[in-house]
């Protein structure tokens, strides 16, 4: 159990056209998602918090306008890069939590497998 | 001052060797401390929560130092499979459900 998939696995782009990251969790309600960048050699950094329903909460420095995030289900999360450029070239990575059941512990994150955007 | 720091990298060892990564934090509000494993290209994995009583997984054991906001992970008998990043995580407290990652730590077994 407790598995979160994320879409698509890598994507390569043209700089200024706009990038959408799917994350879902397969066999359990995500009542949050949390969306982390990671550059190379360097750790996860998290860039925002969301919660299914409502807005999403971006850490300090990241541009909510530039990276657009809906959790409009229990199950799926999106990050959409707007007007990518190669600054944004990264490691994407989702991680869900949700409350109890059989397939998760509450209060425990599990991580989608990334995507790598590479913005030419 | 970063939140999370870890030993620098990275670590070269021998197959079987003993090795041991060092992390502290500094916010003191801290509740909760894992560590994480990610290999190349790929998303982190829970290797271990970390307990104030320490505590022990096979090969791997943890302890964690409130007094000195002091983390370790110490790997017995090291495995070419081992070869990875390690990151040190803490949570809780005034960050709510977040994960703090540290820079990671890598480490490379060779026979």
């Amino acid at each position: 159990g407790a598995v979160v998939s994320q879409h698509p696995s890598w994507v390569i782009c043209k700089s200024g056209t706009s990038v959408k990251i799917e994350c879902r969790s397969l066999d359990f309600q995500a009542t949050t998602m949390f969306w982390y960048r990671q550059f190379p050699k360097q750790s996860l950094m998290l860039m925002a918090t969301s919660n299914e329903g409502s807005k999403a909460t971006y850490e300090q420095g990241v541009e909510k306008d530039k990276f657009l995030i809906n959790h409009a289900s229990l199950t799926l999360s999106t990050l959409t890069v707007t007007s990518a450029h190669p600054e944004d070239s990264s490691f994407y990575i989702c991680s869900a939590s949700g409350t109890s059941d059989r397939s998760v512990y509450a209060d425990t994150q599990y991580f989608g497998p990334g995507t790598r955007l590479t913005v030419l | 001052r970063k939140e999370v720091e870890q030993d620098p990298g990275p670590f070269n060892v021998p197959e079987g060797a003993t090795v041991a990564f060092n992390c502290t934090y500094s916010n003191s509000a801290s509740q909760s401390f894992f560590w994480y494993r990610q290999d190349c290209r790929k998303e982190p994995k829970l290797l271990m929560s970390v307990y104030s009583s320490g505590n022990e997984d096979g090969r791997f054991t943890a302890q964690l130092n409130r007094a000195s906001q002091y983390i370790s992970l110490l790997i017995r008998d090291s495995k070419l499979s081992d070869s990875a990043t390690y990151l040190c995580v803490a949570s809780g407290g005034d960050q709510g459900g977040k994960l703090i990652f540290g820079q990671g730590t890598e480490l490379s077994v060779k026979p």
